[in-house]
């Protein structure tokens, strides 16, 4: 079964540091892969998504991911943070089910952005 | 598009009482899911519908929760009784495919004391 496991709860980095947050994917097959932001009492917003086209995919806020086969990741990175980047960050994977694909999220990661 | 719309957007009610949760998905989306966020339990999917049609409710939590999709532009989650442990945001979303994505209402933040 698809799954994905997101590491760390929480991560903290400075205004204009590197943005690094893991995801890692469980799947039998190739995947569709998804990163969303939620911003406080908001919905998620896709921010980007692989589907099986290049393995580097550019999402908008300046935010990208690489899908990489052999380590079954797709950490999402950005180069440098701003404070409107302060959000909670989910990866999730697709699973089929019944003939529809429904989305399977992970625990979500809480980005904290420091002036 | 003025993209999926979710009303309310808060709801207080009393324990006992029923409570209605109503959705309207994009047009043209074929596939709605409901979710229900906490903290304990993060997002978690209730029931998806394909073509009006639910395929999946082994998520719905009890008898006291169901949903109806009477056509493709509306959906409801209704829950009767509801209880103090209700208490969560729910989500609505849509799609027309996985390669492209799914698109995700403001959500209802329900209270139930």
């Amino acid at each position: 079964a698809q799954s994905v496991t997101q590491l760390g709860s929480h991560v903290s980095v400075s205004e204009g540091a590197l943005v690094l947050l893991r995801c890692n994917y469980s799947s039998s097959v190739p995947p569709y892969l998804f990163w969303y932001v939620q911003y406080p009492n908001q919905g998620l917003q896709l921010l980007l998504k692989y589907t099986s086209a290049a393995t580097l995919v550019k999402g908008i806020n300046g935010f990208e991911a690489e899908f990489k086969k052999s380590e079954t990741s797709f950490h999402l990175t950005k180069p440098s943070a701003h404070m409107s980047d302060a959000a909670e960050y989910f990866c999730a994977v697709t699973k089929r089910s019944g003939g529809s694909y429904i989305p399977t999220f992970g625990r979500g990661t809480s980005l904290i952005v420091h002036p | 598009d003025a993209g999926v719309i979710q009303s309310p957007r808060h709801e207080v009610t009393e324990m006992g009482q029923e409570v209605t949760l109503r959705c309207k998905p994009i047009s043209g989306h074929n596939s709605l899911f409901w979710y229900r966020q906490t903290m304990m339990r993060g997002l978690e999917l209730l029931i998806y519908f394909n073509n009006n049609v639910p395929i999946d409710d082994s998520g719905m939590p009890e008898d006291r929760f169901s949903a109806k999709m009477p056509n493709a532009s509306f959906s409801t989650l209704k829950i009767q009784p509801s209880e103090p442990r209700d208490s969560a945001v729910y989500f609505c979303a849509s799609s027309s495919g996985q390669a492209y994505g799914y698109t995700f209402g403001s959500g209802t933040r329900l209270t139930v004391v």
